[in-house]
């Protein structure tokens, strides 16, 4: 079953504009991480935050996780045409370990020229 | 270095029929996780392996699904009497262990069509 939702469903914007995705999530976690999926591609690795961090930047990337609100946001500035692809939270849960994540459904990010 | 392969990657395979899928991890990669993605959803777990030891199957839906990994390197994925309702995308994933926090490592995945 699915970890949460992912906010919004599907978000189109245009190049050099920011985009900003949201994650919520049900149980408590030990990290929450971010991926990317291309057409066809498999997922890529973005970022990583663990649940004692609040913040956290990579590149053009900038992660948010607030464990109270169990919601997290994505925020990719200065967006290229590159960045067009499907973003998914995935959490790896308290109970459980392991490390297997959860997924959420995912944000279709389309960006235009 | 090389990433994580799965092969074939596609399958299309008759309803009743038996398919095995394949994952070959990251060199030196303990943990290995299975994963299934239906269209327009995220991935879902399945089951991941420490070492050779399945340490958790409980997102196996039934039991005509079973994996191994007999060396702690590759990884087969068994579906046995395939019905309409598994055609999916079967990904594999490796990381360094599952104590982590750890990266996991996804290959491109093995899309399966049951007709």
């Amino acid at each position: 079953s699915q970890q949460g939702e992912e906010d919004p469903q599907a978000l189109s914007i245009q190049e050099g504009e920011n985009a900003t995705m949201n994650c919520s999530y049900k149980t408590s976690i030990n990290n929450l991480q971010w991926y990317r999926q291309n057409s066809g591609r498999g997922l890529v690795h973005l970022i990583l935050i663990r649940s004692n961090e609040r913040e956290k930047h990579s590149g053009r990337l900038r992660v948010t996780l607030d464990t109270s609100k169990k919601s997290s946001s994505l925020l990719i500035t200065a967006s290229r045409a590159a960045d067009t692809a499907s973003y998914f939270c995935a959490t790896d849960a308290v109970t459980g370990g392991g490390n297997k994540l959860t997924f959420g459904t995912g944000t279709q990010l389309k960006v235009e020229l | 270095g090389a990433g994580v392969s799965q092969t074939p990657s596609n399958k299309v395979t008759e309803k009743g029929k038996y398919v095995e899928l394949r994952c070959d991890p990251i060199s030196g990669h303990t943990a290995l996780y299975w994963y299934r993605q239906s269209l327009g959803q995220g991935p879902e777990f399945l089951i991941y392996f420490q070492g050779t030891g399945a340490a958790d199957d409980s997102g196996l839906p039934n039991d005509r699904f079973f994996a191994v990994r007999p060396e702690g390197s590759v990884s087969t994925l068994k579906i046995q009497r395939t019905e309409r309702g598994d055609s999916a995308v079967y990904l594999c994933a490796s990381s360094l262990g599952d104590r982590g926090p750890y990266e996991q490592y996804f290959g491109p995945g093995t899309r399966l069509t049951v007709t």
